[in-house]
């Protein structure tokens, strides 16, 4: 099973300012199968990026995601108070699915 | 547009049984993969089970295998979770999600999540 690490755990930032969410998995991920959710409290998440660097529809391009193999990264260029959530990586790789622990960005 | 509505938690005496439910609709629902994915209270999300858009295939997170069947109605465009032999770490918000497309793997529409409580 690959494990999914993300970090840090909080980030503590002002709105305007620029957030960087790592990702790391224990093995290669496809590209192809790393996704990027946001939660926020009490309600169901949201997909967000698609295939490490797609934007699912009606995602602001404020958001973007790159990366590849055992390291990806998710980048709100900009935070909007909209954005202060948890955010979570997802992998898919043989015939399993898993999440990473999660990132919470919260307001400074 | 798209809905998944869950049904079926509440509150089950460790050891029981306890059948969970979701109803689509605003999509083919024949056509698509659907998952369970489950959170405990506080904390991060889990993977539960997958069945294939026909039902042929079926898969299972280590921590439910052999205790939890998935499966689907396509007639009546409904998705189920039997959880038998229920645990206290079983407590935790079941969501209901939609497989993007046969050729992706990432979740585009969720449920609003059913709590199942596994107490005494």
């Amino acid at each position: 099973e690959i494990v999914l690490t993300q970090s840090p755990g909080t980030l503590s930032l002002s709105p305007g300012e620029r957030a960087t969410l790592s990702c790391r998995a224990s093995q290669s991920v496809s590209s192809s199968y790393l996704a990027w959710y946001q939660q926020k409290p009490g309600q169901a998440p949201r997909l967000l990026i698609y295939g490490a660097s797609t934007r699912s529809t009606g995602i602001p391009d404020r958001f973007s995601g790159s990366g590849s193999g055992t390291e990806f990264t998710l980048t709100i260029s900009r935070l909007e108070p909209e954005d202060f959530a948890v955010y979570y990586c997802q992998q898919y790789g043989s015939s399993l699915w898993t999440f990473g622990q999660g990132t919470k960005v919260e307001i400074k | 547009q798209v809905q998944l509505v869950e049904s079926g938690g509440g509150v089950v005496q460790p050891g029981r049984p306890l059948r969970l439910s979701c109803a689509a609709s605003g999509f083919t629902f024949s056509d698509y993969g659907m998952h369970w994915v489950r959170q405990a209270p506080g904390k991060g999300l889990e993977w539960v089970a997958v069945i294939s858009h026909d039902g042929s295939n079926k898969y299972y997170a280590d921590s439910v295998k052999g205790r939890f069947t998935i499966s689907r109605d396509n007639s009546k465009n409904t998705l189920y979770l039997q959880m038998n032999s229920l645990r206290a770490e079983d407590t935790a918000v079941y969501y209901c999600t939609k497989q993007s497309s046969i050729l992706t793997t990432d979740f585009d529409y969720w449920g609003q999540g059913t709590l199942v409580t596994v107490s005494s």
